[in-house]
């Protein structure tokens, strides 16, 4: 079956690091992927998201690629800011049926001062 | 565009009782809603997925008489969590498909269901 395979965390980086948070997933078909961001208490908000191949998907200084021959969808940031620190989950929409989401296991940041 | 809403975005109830949470898309049709649960510190599972006028499909696993779910509008859907008792207690999330975007899911903010 469909599954999205995220790296553990929780990652704690500092203010201005570099982020990396990696997503590969494992899909019939040509699914759509999406990053979702959850700060506490609250519910998902979509980061980002491509629709096929190669695509780029970016937002508020994450970008994330579609890449087809790794099957992998990895989120990154040049410039984390402590306003980053929330829950970053990796999600794939099936490509038939009812396109229901597969989401990932979530990686918390935390990004310190 | 695209807003979602969840009512009550928390509720606290005793073991036994029943609650109902509703999910609205404000500003598109919703086709199609599915209603999530995040445990602390997890990711969403997928409960159910309910298409508007017809009965939801449930995940395996997934107790239907307990979790009862209505999609009877092409704007809400409702998830009735009957006799609940403390293992209920979960954030509950709701999302809709329908006639904006590309298949593409909207979320509503959730709600907090605390069972005593």
């Amino acid at each position: 079956g469909n599954s999205v395979t995220q790296m553990e965390g929780p990652v704690t980086l500092s203010e201005e690091a570099f982020l990396t948070i990696n997503c590969t997933y494992t899909a019939t078909g040509y699914p759509s992927l999406f990053w979702y961001v959850q700060y506490p208490g609250e519910g998902l908000q979509l980061l980002l998201k491509a629709t096929k191949a190669d695509d780029k998907g970016s937002n508020k200084g994450f970008e994330a690629t579609y890449r087809k021959e790794t099957t992998s969808f990895h989120l990154e940031k040049g410039s984390v800011q402590v306003s980053d620190s929330a829950v970053y989950f990796c999600a794939l929409s099936e490509s038939s049926g009812t396109y229901k989401y597969i989401f990932g296991t979530g990686t918390r940041l935390k990004v310190l001062a | 565009g695209a807003v979602v809403s969840q009512h009550p975005s928390w509720v606290i109830c005793k073991s036994g009782t029943s609650v109902k949470i509703e999910c609205r898309s404000l500003d598109f049709q919703a086709t199609t809603m599915f209603w999530y649960r995040q445990f602390p510190k997890q990711s969403l599972m997928l409960m159910a997925t309910s298409n508007e006028g017809s009965k939801a499909t449930y995940e395996q696993g997934v107790e239907k008489d307990k979790f009862l779910i209505n999609h009877a509008s092409l704007t809400l859907s409702t998830l009735t969590v009957t006799s609940a008792h403390p293992e209920d207690s979960s954030f509950y999330i709701c999302s809709a498909k329908g006639t904006i975007g590309y298949n593409e899911q909207f979320f509503g903010p959730g709600t907090r269901l605390t069972v005593l």
